[in-house]
């Protein structure tokens, strides 16, 4: 079955530094998704990608963060600045459509430790 | 304000025991309702949906839910737990009529007894 891939697993930088997370969506989606959870919190939506552009994003997703899908396969989210409370385990996701009935398909994520 | 609310954070059962996790959420008509399983250091599976008809959903690894409109639930069941079942359930909703953005519950950590 087609997976939704994330890079790195496990992502570990200093306070103040750019990371970059990476995501490989299911081939046939045009939807994608970041979500982040925060340890012992709750699953968060951050932003929803449509047609090379932002579709919807919640306010966490402030000034620092970015989305882009660079090439044809890659879908990614970029943290400027990093701060301490970046610190989560972040979900890449991908559907076919948008309508409520179209499941997301999830990533392993990528756990960002900021020190 | 639209929520899911999962009222245990921690459950433990013995391997064999049967299993109900519990969901109720709180939005205007009935969204369309999703169980997710985190195993650790996985990502999140989708194990079962419900979307309309028939009540009662049989999802993966032998887990149902049965939606129940009167008491805004959408509980998971499983009728004998396997130590493979140890994980993190989420309950989620998305709105119907809408966009498929995904509001979790907080979750419930599962504990299998051998």
């Amino acid at each position: 079955e087609p997976e939704v891939t994330q890079t790195p697993s496990h992502q570990v930088t200093q306070m103040g530094q750019e990371v970059i997370l990476r995501c490989v969506p299911i081939s046939n989606h045009l939807y994608f998704y970041w979500y982040r959870q925060i340890l012992g919190q709750k699953v968060e939506f951050l932003v929803s990608f449509y047609n090379n552009e932002i579709s919807e994003k919640s306010e966490i997703f402030d000034d620092q963060f970015s989305v882009e899908r660079p090439d044809g396969s890659n879908f990614t989210l970029k943290i400027r600045s990093t701060k301490l409370e970046d610190s989560a385990m972040y979900f890449c996701a991908s559907s076919q459509e948008r309508k409520g009935n179209s499941p997301l398909h999830f990533g392993n994520g990528t756990r960002l430790t900021v020190t | 304000a639209q929520s899911v609310t999962q009222p245990d954070i921690h459950i433990t059962v013995s391997e064999g025991a049967s299993l109900e996790l519990r969901c109720n959420y709180s939005y205007g008509a009935t969204p369309y309702l999703f169980w997710y399983v985190q195993s650790p250091g996985q990502g999140l599976q989708l194990l079962l949906k419900y979307f309309s008809g028939d009540t009662l959903v049989q999802g993966i690894k032998g887990f149902e839910a049965e939606f129940k409109r009167s008491q805004s639930s959408f509980n998971l069941r499983k009728p004998s737990v396997h130590w493979s079942d140890a994980a993190e359930y989420f309950c989620a909703v998305t709105p119907t009529g809408g966009g498929n953005k995904l509001t979790f519950g907080t979750g419930t950590q599962l504990k299998v007894e051998l």
